[in-house]
């Protein structure tokens, strides 16, 4: 069993620019919840995604969105970059509604220069 | 006020002693409580759950004080690997498309 995997792990874009990042959840898993972390702090809920709808949606601009597939993967797309939105984007997910059963993969860490 | 708040520490304490941290929560109608556990340039992994009753895995206990909304992660006898980032986590569970909360985390050092 793979886990949870992210691609790319690190990435550097322009301001401006917009930025796809993928996420392949573990097997079984049909819920995938994205996080941003910036340095120092926690991971903060972007949004959440449950049969290829957003599910719930954080406390993020509309620059921030995504997609789940029909075989649960997911895309987490920003447009418009900030320096801001430098970060370690994490991507875990879970079983149906058990958020706290979620495995996180080991992010992409984004730098907008 | 934040709706998961954490001492950020660092704490830095010697091998062998006994540290606990402390969280608080704003949501009273909150549902389920974790610690997780990140380590430099990591994932955050579930270190454990946090019962009413409180609950004990080796030498780590979680209690849960709903009253005073906050809750607690001690543990003893600390070794040079629990050296970590320790996130307190809360589920609001109010609606069935919950999400999961985290605290900003408090820095965990053990030395020598």
């Amino acid at each position: 069993d793979a886990g949870v995997t992210q691609s790319p792990t690190h990435l550097i874009k322009t301001r401006g620019q917009q930025v796809t990042l993928r996420c392949s959840p573990k097997s079984g898993h049909d819920t995938v919840s994205w996080y941003q972390q910036a340095l120092g702090q926690g991971p903060q809920f972007i949004f959440q995604y449950y049969e290829e709808e957003e599910r719930q949606r954080g406390n993020f601009p509309d620059r921030f969105s995504g997609h789940q597939f029909p075989n649960y993967s997911s895309e987490l797309n920003v447009n418009a970059l900030w320096l801001g939105d430098s970060a370690l984007y994490l991507c875990a997910s879970s079983p149906g509604s058990d958020a706290h059963k979620a495995f996180f993969g080991q992010g992409t860490r984004l730098t907008v220069v | 006020r934040k709706e998961v708040e954490q001492d950020p520490g660092p704490f830095n304490v010697p091998e062998g002693a006994t540290v606990a941290f402390n969280c608080t929560y704003s949501n009273s109608a909150s549902q389920s409580f974790f610690w997780y556990r990140q380590d430099c340039r990591k994932e955050p992994k579930l270190l454990m759950s946090v019962y009413s009753s409180g609950n004990e895995d080796g030498r780590f206990t979680a209690q849960l004080n709903r009253a005073s909304q906050y809750i607690s992660l001690l543990i003893r006898d600390s070794k040079l690997s629990d050296s970590a980032t320790y996130l307190c986590v809360v589920e609001p569970g109010y609606s069935s498309a919950s999400k999961i909360i985290f605290g900003s985390g408090t820095r965990l050092s053990i030395r020598p």
